[in-house]
Protein backbone atom coordinates (compact mmCIF):
# COMPACT_ATOMS: atom_id res chain seq x y z
CA UNK A 1 0.00 0.00 0.00
CA UNK A 2 0.89 3.88 0.01
CA UNK A 3 3.23 5.15 2.43
CA UNK A 4 4.88 8.81 3.51
CA UNK A 5 8.09 8.86 5.94
CA UNK A 6 9.27 11.66 7.19
CA UNK A 7 11.50 12.96 9.36
CA UNK A 8 10.96 13.12 13.34
CA UNK A 9 11.14 15.94 15.05
CA UNK A 10 11.26 18.86 16.59
CA UNK A 11 13.49 20.33 15.06
CA UNK A 12 14.76 23.89 16.26
CA UNK A 13 16.44 26.38 14.04
CA UNK A 14 17.41 29.71 14.85
CA UNK A 15 15.54 32.39 12.84
CA UNK A 16 16.91 32.97 9.32
CA UNK A 17 18.14 29.15 9.16
CA UNK A 18 18.21 27.20 5.95
CA UNK A 19 15.38 24.26 6.58
CA UNK A 20 15.22 21.04 5.21
CA UNK A 21 12.53 18.48 6.56
CA UNK A 22 12.93 15.12 4.34
CA UNK A 23 10.13 13.23 3.19
CA UNK A 24 10.44 9.60 0.95
CA UNK A 25 7.20 7.74 0.16
CA UNK A 26 6.34 4.76 -1.38
CA UNK A 27 3.05 4.22 -4.12
CA UNK A 28 1.82 2.45 -6.75
CA UNK A 29 1.37 4.15 -10.03
CA UNK A 30 1.81 8.23 -10.21
CA UNK A 31 0.59 9.85 -6.59
CA UNK A 32 0.61 13.62 -6.59
CA UNK A 33 2.73 15.06 -3.37
CA UNK A 34 1.55 17.38 -1.06
CA UNK A 35 3.13 19.70 2.18
CA UNK A 36 0.36 20.81 4.79
CA UNK A 37 1.25 22.71 7.66
CA UNK A 38 -0.38 23.22 11.01
CA UNK A 39 -0.52 25.92 12.89
CA UNK A 40 -1.21 25.83 16.81
CA UNK A 41 -4.93 25.61 17.57
CA UNK A 42 -5.37 25.50 13.65
CA UNK A 43 -6.51 22.57 10.65
CA UNK A 44 -4.43 21.83 8.09
CA UNK A 45 -3.10 23.69 5.20
CA UNK A 46 -2.20 22.91 2.15
CA UNK A 47 1.57 24.75 1.20
CA UNK A 48 2.34 23.25 -1.71
CA UNK A 49 1.86 20.05 -4.33
CA UNK A 50 3.07 18.26 -7.21
CA UNK A 51 0.97 16.48 -9.28
CA UNK A 52 3.94 14.82 -11.54
CA UNK A 53 8.04 13.98 -11.61
CA UNK A 54 10.16 17.23 -11.59
CA UNK A 55 7.35 19.63 -10.84
CA UNK A 56 8.39 21.82 -8.29
CA UNK A 57 6.14 23.26 -5.49
CA UNK A 58 6.55 26.64 -4.04
CA UNK A 59 4.54 28.77 -1.38
CA UNK A 60 5.67 31.26 0.61
CA UNK A 61 9.19 30.78 0.26
CA UNK A 62 8.92 27.48 0.69
CA UNK A 63 9.91 24.69 -1.86
CA UNK A 64 9.55 20.98 -2.63
CA UNK A 65 10.11 18.88 -5.67
CA UNK A 66 8.87 15.61 -6.70
CA UNK A 67 11.80 12.92 -7.23
CA UNK A 68 10.46 10.06 -8.99
CA UNK A 69 13.57 8.36 -9.26
CA UNK A 70 14.62 8.94 -5.41
CA UNK A 71 10.75 8.84 -4.99
CA UNK A 72 11.29 11.56 -2.46
CA UNK A 73 9.66 15.09 -1.82
CA UNK A 74 11.76 17.25 0.31
CA UNK A 75 10.45 20.86 2.37
CA UNK A 76 13.25 23.12 2.00
CA UNK A 77 13.07 27.10 2.58
CA UNK A 78 16.19 29.31 2.63
CA UNK A 79 15.43 31.59 6.04
CA UNK A 80 13.11 30.67 8.36
CA UNK A 81 11.38 33.20 10.32
CA UNK A 82 9.79 32.59 13.85
CA UNK A 83 6.46 32.99 12.61
CA UNK A 84 6.92 29.41 10.50
CA UNK A 85 6.44 27.42 14.04
CA UNK A 86 4.44 24.79 13.27
CA UNK A 87 3.97 21.43 12.21
CA UNK A 88 4.31 20.25 8.95
CA UNK A 89 3.34 16.85 6.98
CA UNK A 90 4.09 15.32 4.18
CA UNK A 91 1.32 13.49 2.16
CA UNK A 92 0.99 12.12 -1.11
CA UNK A 93 -2.74 11.80 -2.99
CA UNK A 94 -3.10 8.15 -4.87
CA UNK A 95 -5.88 5.71 -5.87
CA UNK A 96 -6.36 2.88 -4.03
CA UNK A 97 -9.07 0.14 -4.09
CA UNK A 98 -11.69 2.36 -2.33
CA UNK A 99 -10.93 5.75 -4.25
CA UNK A 100 -8.53 8.76 -4.09
CA UNK A 101 -7.02 9.56 -0.65
CA UNK A 102 -4.57 10.73 1.23
CA UNK A 103 -1.82 9.45 3.04
CA UNK A 104 0.51 11.17 5.49
CA UNK A 105 3.29 11.21 7.42
CA UNK A 106 3.35 11.37 11.16
CA UNK A 107 4.57 15.32 10.94
CA UNK A 108 7.49 17.31 11.94
CA UNK A 109 7.02 19.73 14.32
CA UNK A 110 9.38 22.77 13.56
CA UNK A 111 10.13 25.43 16.36
CA UNK A 112 12.20 28.71 15.03
CA UNK A 113 13.95 30.42 17.74
CA UNK A 114 15.11 34.19 18.01
CA UNK B 1 -9.98 30.08 1.13
CA UNK B 2 -12.94 27.87 2.37
CA UNK B 3 -13.22 26.92 5.88
CA UNK B 4 -14.43 23.94 7.91
CA UNK B 5 -14.90 24.01 11.48
CA UNK B 6 -15.41 21.25 14.13
CA UNK B 7 -17.38 21.28 17.12
CA UNK B 8 -16.42 21.27 19.53
CA UNK B 9 -12.76 21.88 20.03
CA UNK B 10 -12.11 19.81 23.03
CA UNK B 11 -14.37 17.08 25.15
CA UNK B 12 -14.32 15.06 28.10
CA UNK B 13 -16.57 12.21 28.93
CA UNK B 14 -16.99 9.36 31.07
CA UNK B 15 -17.07 5.61 29.80
CA UNK B 16 -19.91 4.26 28.16
CA UNK B 17 -21.31 7.73 27.01
CA UNK B 18 -21.61 8.42 23.32
CA UNK B 19 -20.20 11.83 22.10
CA UNK B 20 -21.21 14.07 18.67
CA UNK B 21 -18.35 15.88 16.86
CA UNK B 22 -19.64 18.30 14.30
CA UNK B 23 -18.15 19.40 11.05
CA UNK B 24 -19.18 22.05 9.20
CA UNK B 25 -17.99 23.31 5.85
CA UNK B 26 -18.46 27.66 6.19
CA UNK B 27 -18.61 29.10 2.98
CA UNK B 28 -18.66 25.99 0.07
CA UNK B 29 -20.50 22.93 -0.48
CA UNK B 30 -18.50 20.01 0.56
CA UNK B 31 -19.56 16.68 -1.91
CA UNK B 32 -17.35 14.84 0.53
CA UNK B 33 -16.22 14.83 3.60
CA UNK B 34 -13.43 12.60 5.44
CA UNK B 35 -13.31 11.86 8.96
CA UNK B 36 -9.18 10.98 10.72
CA UNK B 37 -7.81 9.97 13.74
CA UNK B 38 -4.37 11.38 14.52
CA UNK B 39 -2.39 9.52 17.45
CA UNK B 40 0.21 11.69 19.13
CA UNK B 41 3.55 11.64 17.33
CA UNK B 42 1.42 9.54 14.26
CA UNK B 43 0.16 10.35 10.99
CA UNK B 44 -3.34 11.21 10.48
CA UNK B 45 -5.14 7.87 9.83
CA UNK B 46 -8.46 8.28 7.33
CA UNK B 47 -11.05 6.78 8.97
CA UNK B 48 -14.06 6.95 6.49
CA UNK B 49 -15.15 8.81 3.66
CA UNK B 50 -18.77 9.69 3.29
CA UNK B 51 -20.97 11.79 0.81
CA UNK B 52 -23.80 13.89 1.34
CA UNK B 53 -26.86 11.63 1.91
CA UNK B 54 -25.29 8.25 1.51
CA UNK B 55 -23.68 6.08 3.97
CA UNK B 56 -20.27 6.28 4.82
CA UNK B 57 -17.38 3.94 3.29
CA UNK B 58 -15.13 2.67 6.30
CA UNK B 59 -11.69 2.18 6.02
CA UNK B 60 -10.50 -1.58 7.04
CA UNK B 61 -10.29 -1.88 10.58
CA UNK B 62 -13.04 0.84 11.65
CA UNK B 63 -15.64 -0.26 13.40
CA UNK B 64 -18.74 1.58 11.75
CA UNK B 65 -21.11 0.50 14.89
CA UNK B 66 -18.61 2.50 16.97
CA UNK B 67 -17.49 5.36 14.69
CA UNK B 68 -21.21 6.97 13.21
CA UNK B 69 -20.89 9.31 10.51
CA UNK B 70 -23.93 10.77 9.21
CA UNK B 71 -23.86 13.10 6.23
CA UNK B 72 -27.43 14.79 6.18
CA UNK B 73 -26.11 18.11 4.23
CA UNK B 74 -23.47 19.65 1.95
CA UNK B 75 -22.49 22.19 4.75
CA UNK B 76 -22.41 19.66 7.96
CA UNK B 77 -21.00 16.17 8.93
CA UNK B 78 -20.64 14.48 12.04
CA UNK B 79 -19.19 11.74 13.82
CA UNK B 80 -20.51 10.23 17.20
CA UNK B 81 -18.62 8.09 18.95
CA UNK B 82 -20.27 5.40 20.42
CA UNK B 83 -20.11 4.04 24.22
CA UNK B 84 -16.73 5.16 24.42
CA UNK B 85 -14.07 3.73 26.02
CA UNK B 86 -10.31 5.21 27.10
CA UNK B 87 -8.80 3.61 24.44
CA UNK B 88 -11.38 6.01 22.07
CA UNK B 89 -9.14 9.16 23.40
CA UNK B 90 -7.19 10.58 20.59
CA UNK B 91 -7.30 13.69 18.31
CA UNK B 92 -10.58 13.79 15.36
CA UNK B 93 -10.05 15.56 12.49
CA UNK B 94 -11.93 16.02 9.51
CA UNK B 95 -12.20 17.95 6.22
CA UNK B 96 -14.08 18.94 3.65
CA UNK B 97 -13.89 18.66 -0.31
CA UNK B 98 -15.92 20.18 -3.31
CA UNK B 99 -15.02 19.38 -6.51
CA UNK B 100 -15.40 22.67 -7.95
CA UNK B 101 -12.07 23.39 -6.39
CA UNK B 102 -9.54 20.88 -8.18
CA UNK B 103 -10.44 18.18 -5.47
CA UNK B 104 -8.42 19.76 -2.69
CA UNK B 105 -9.43 19.14 0.67
CA UNK B 106 -9.80 21.46 3.45
CA UNK B 107 -9.20 20.75 6.83
CA UNK B 108 -10.94 21.47 10.06
CA UNK B 109 -8.97 22.37 13.38
CA UNK B 110 -9.74 19.01 15.15
CA UNK B 111 -11.17 18.10 18.43
CA UNK B 112 -9.73 16.44 21.26
CA UNK B 113 -11.45 13.49 22.83
CA UNK B 114 -10.65 12.17 26.45
CA UNK B 115 -12.63 9.19 27.86
CA UNK B 116 -12.04 8.56 31.64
Amino acid sequence: GNSVTQMEGPVTLSEEAFLTINCTYTATGYPSLFWYVQYPGEGLQLLLKATKADDKGSNKGFEATYRKETTSFHLEKGSVQVSDSAVYFCALSGFTGGGNKLTFGTGTQLKVEL
Amino acid sequence: GAVVSQHPSRVICKSGTSVKIECRSLDFQATTMFWYRQFPKKSLMLMATSNEGSKATYEQGVEKDKFLINHASLTLSTLTVTSAHPEDSSFYICSARTSGRHNEQFFGPGTRLTVL
